[in-house]
């Protein structure tokens, strides 16, 4: 059963605007959570993460939300530009255990 | 660094023929994923190492896979008869102490 879900399988935007990614989560035990992007024909990389302690993690154009309460993150995107799209998908573990990933979201950036 | 190597890229059989998959983590990183990307379930983690001994493998689908971690180098995934429902992008992932999960680029399977 998935414990991290990805419900949106794509999302476009144009180029300037926000890009908001949403993910949830069911295991309460997860206390860790990261955002990777996958490019066609590669592996994914890592973009961003955030602990259970934080409720937002800023790094650049990227910024992670927490809500424990709600059992919710979401990455954005400021401004978005052609090159973020990509494959994003969001992941979590509990005490350092394996990461769970969603089935990610397809992000289109048009000009 | 090289990174995650995995070979190889792409794999084209039939069904009932054996498939192995190869994996060349990190130099240093102690911890080793196999995930399988499909379209239906995303990114499902198979097996997971941790200094060469396997911790987790209840997301191995049957006994038609196994996968082996003989030294801290070096990893292998097989399937033995493989399926036509096996055919998925294979990752392979090292984890350094404390850091963040590498990805390899994947072998792209495809059982006919």
């Amino acid at each position: 059963d998935q414990q991290v879900k990805q419900n949106s399988p794509s999302l476009s935007v144009q180029e300037g605007r926000i890009s908001i990614l949403n993910c949830d989560y069911t295991n309460s035990m997860f206390d860790y959570f990261l955002w990777y992007k996958k490019y066609p024909a590669e592996g994914p990389t890592f973009l961003i993460s955030i602990s259970s302690i934080k409720d937002k993690n800023e790094d650049g154009r990227f910024t992670v939300f927490l809500n424990k309460s709600a059992k919710h993150l979401s990455l954005h995107i400021v401004p978005s530009q052609p090159g973020d799209s990509a494959v994003y998908f969001c992941a979590a573990s509990a005490s350092g255990d394996a990461l769970n990933f969603g089935k990610g979201t397809s992000l289109l950036v048009t000009p | 660094d090289a990174g995650v190597i995995q070979s190889p890229r792409h794999e084209v059989t039939e069904m009932g023929q054996e498939v192995t998959l190869r994996c060349k983590p990190i130099s240093g990183h102690n911890s080793l994923f196999w995930y399988r990307q499909t379209m239906m379930r995303g990114l499902e983690l198979l097996i997971y190492f941790n200094n060469n001994v396997p911790i987790d493998d209840s997301g191995m689908p049957e006994d038609r896979f196994s996968a082996k971690m003989p030294n801290a180098s070096f990893s292998t995934l097989k399937i033995q008869p493989s399926e036509p429902r096996d055919s998925a992008v294979y990752f392979c992932a090292s984890l350094p102490p404390g850091g963040e999960l590498f990805f390899g680029e994947g072998s792209r399977l495809t059982v006919l």
